[in-house]
C-alpha cells in the first residue's frame, strides 16, 4: 500500500535551517509528483510547492521561494524539504503529499511533521 | 492568485442531516477542484477530485457538484465519523490555493 513516512518532530532555534524527509513506498516513486503543504497551529492549509522526482523540476509558491527547497533522492525513494533562516512564523506542521501530475489532486498524504522554532 | 472563498466557516448539524459546504472560485478553474477531510490530529484525506468524482474508498454519501465557479460538497446523511474540517483546493493554476476550511460538528 502507498505510504509516505515523514521524519519526526523538530525543535529548532531561530535562524537555523532544517531538512525534513518524506520516504515513499508502495508505488513507483518517479511516476508521481511530490507536493509540500504547510499548516500553522489551528490554521488552514497552504501550498508550498512541488517536485517532479523523475527530473528534479520544482515549482514554488512565491511566498516560499527562498524559504523552502525541495529535492529528491531516487535511490532511496525519499523527498526532502529544506527550510532556511527559520523564524517563529515557520512553526507549523509540514506535510508531503503525492499527486499524479503537478496539478492533480493530492491522493496520499504523509502523517505530517511538527516543527517548532523557539530559542 | 486564485482565491477560494469557502463557506460556512463552521457548521453544526444533526446525524442523518444533509450538509452542504461551498467554495467560490475568484475565476474559472474548470473542474480542477478537489475536496479534503481533515480529522482532528490527522492528515487531510482526499474525498472528491475533478469537482465531482468520488475518491477510492470514500463513502457514497459524499458528493461534489459544480455550478460555474461555485463548487459544493454534499454529505447526504451525516454520520458521527464525518466530524472534522473540510477544505477545497484549486489546482487550475499555481500557486495552488486552498479554501479557508469548514469545521463540521455534530449538533
Amino acid at each position: 500500500q502507498v505510504q509516505l513516512q515523514q521524519s519526526g518532530t523538530e525543535l529548532v532555534k531561530p535562524g537555523s535551517s532544517l531538512k525534513l524527509s518524506c520516504k515513499a513506498s508502495g508505488y513507483t516513486f518517479t511516476d508521481y509528483a511530490m507536493q509540500a503543504v504547510k499548516q500553522r497551529p489551528g490554521q488552514g492549509l497552504e501550498w508550498i510547492g512541488y517536485i517532479l522526482p523523475w527530473n528534479g523540476v520544482t515549482d514554488y509558491n512565491q511566498k516560499f521561494k527562498g524559504k523552502a527547497t525541495l529535492t529528491v533522492d531516487t535511490s532511496s525513494n525519499t523527498a526532502y524539504m529544506e527550510l532556511s533562516r527559520l523564524t517563529s512564523d515557520d512553526s507549523a506542521v509540514y506535510y508531503c503529499a503525492r499527486s499524479a501530475i503537478t496539478m492533480a489532486p493530492f491522493d496520499y498524504w504523509g502523517q505530517g511533521v511538527m516543527v517548532t522554532v523557539s530559542s | 492568485d486564485i482565491q477560494m472563498t469557502q463557506s460556512p466557516a463552521s457548521l453544526s448539524a444533526s446525524l442523518e442531516e444533509i450538509v452542504t459546504i461551498t467554495c467560490q472560485a475568484s475565476q474559472d478553474i474548470g473542474n480542477w477542484l478537489s475536496w479534503y477531510q481533515q480529522k482532528p490530529g490527522k492528515s487531510p484525506q482526499l474525498l472528491i477530485y475533478g469537482a465531482t468524482s468520488l475518491a477510492d474508498g470514500v463513502p457514497s454519501r459524499f458528493s461534489g457538484s459544480r455550478s460555474g465557479t461555485q463548487y459544493s460538497l454534499k454529505i447526504s446523511r451525516l454520520q458521527v465519523e464525518d466530524i472534522g474540517i473540510y477544505y477545497c483546493l484549486q489546482a487550475y493554476s499555481a500557486p495552488l490555493t486552498f479554501g479557508s476550511g469548514t469545521k463540521l460538528e455534530i449538533k
